[in-house]
């Protein structure tokens, strides 16, 4: 398995509070995703990141930002809460081949985040 | 842009049954198709993909023929176990590039 984790795992918060969630990868990928998971959506991506300090939105940033400093850790930040991101969030990462990128993506275990 | 859609779920079935899966595509370009597999409380893993015209992916009795014709990468099982229980993704990955767009997904329930 792909060295992914994510914390926390879960986490209660209440509207207007900022929240920080962690991803850290011991796979030295270069690339790494931030997706929300909600029933009927399947994953929509929020943010990604293609090397330390490079990072791009996806298609649902709206209210939130990233932060990558080091190759391994991508913090997602969600400013102030709101009851729409009530949401689990998934951590992806995936690398490149010689001569090439390879696509396939790597998920961490999750994170339930439910906004009061 | 580039979409994907797939069968609406859930879908039930009795040990040992057939499973089609249906997943549509749409791109630009020559994507990469990937089905991958979430079983409970578990982020998503692959299941098996396909980089090119008429490959197919396999993995774990599962199968996948990538049909540039119709754009279409349906999953299929030919006898399926309580164990595949889980939500299904059909994904596609423009090639050259590391964006992925996932379907909805389809939610397996299998009847011992």
């Amino acid at each position: 398995d792909a060295g992914i984790t994510q914390s926390p795992r879960h986490k209660v918060t209440e509207t207007g509070t900022p929240v920080t969630l962690r991803c850290h990868q011991t796979e030295n990928h270069r690339y790494m995703y931030w997706y929300r998971q909600d029933p009927g959506h399947g994953l929509r991506l929020i943010h990604y990141s293609y090397g330390v300090k490079d990072t791009d939105k996806g298609e649902v940033s709206d209210g939130y930002s990233v932060s990558r400093s080091k190759t391994e850790d991508f913090l997602l930040t969600l400013e102030s809460a709101t009851s729409s991101q009530t949401s689990v969030y998934f951590c992806a990462i995936s690398d490149s081949l010689a001569g090439g990128i390879n696509n396939e993506q790597f998920f961490g275990p999750g994170t339930r985040l439910t906004v009061l | 842009g580039n979409s994907v859609t797939q069968m609406e779920g859930p879908v039930t079935l009795s040990e040992e049954a057939f499973l089609t899966i249906n997943c549509t595509y749409t791109a630009t370009g020559y994507p990469s198709l990937f089905w991958y597999v979430q079983y409970p409380g578990e982020g998503l893993q692959l299941l098996l993909k396909a980089t090119k015209a008429d490959d197919k992916g396999s993995n774990k009795g599962f199968e996948a023929t990538y049909r540039k014709e119709t754009t279409s990468f349906h999953l299929e099982k030919g006898s399926v176990q309580v164990s595949d229980s889980a939500v299904y993704f059909c994904a596609l990955s423009e090639g050259g590039g590391f964006k992925t767009i996932f379907g909805a997904g389809t939610r397996l329930f299998v009847k011992a």
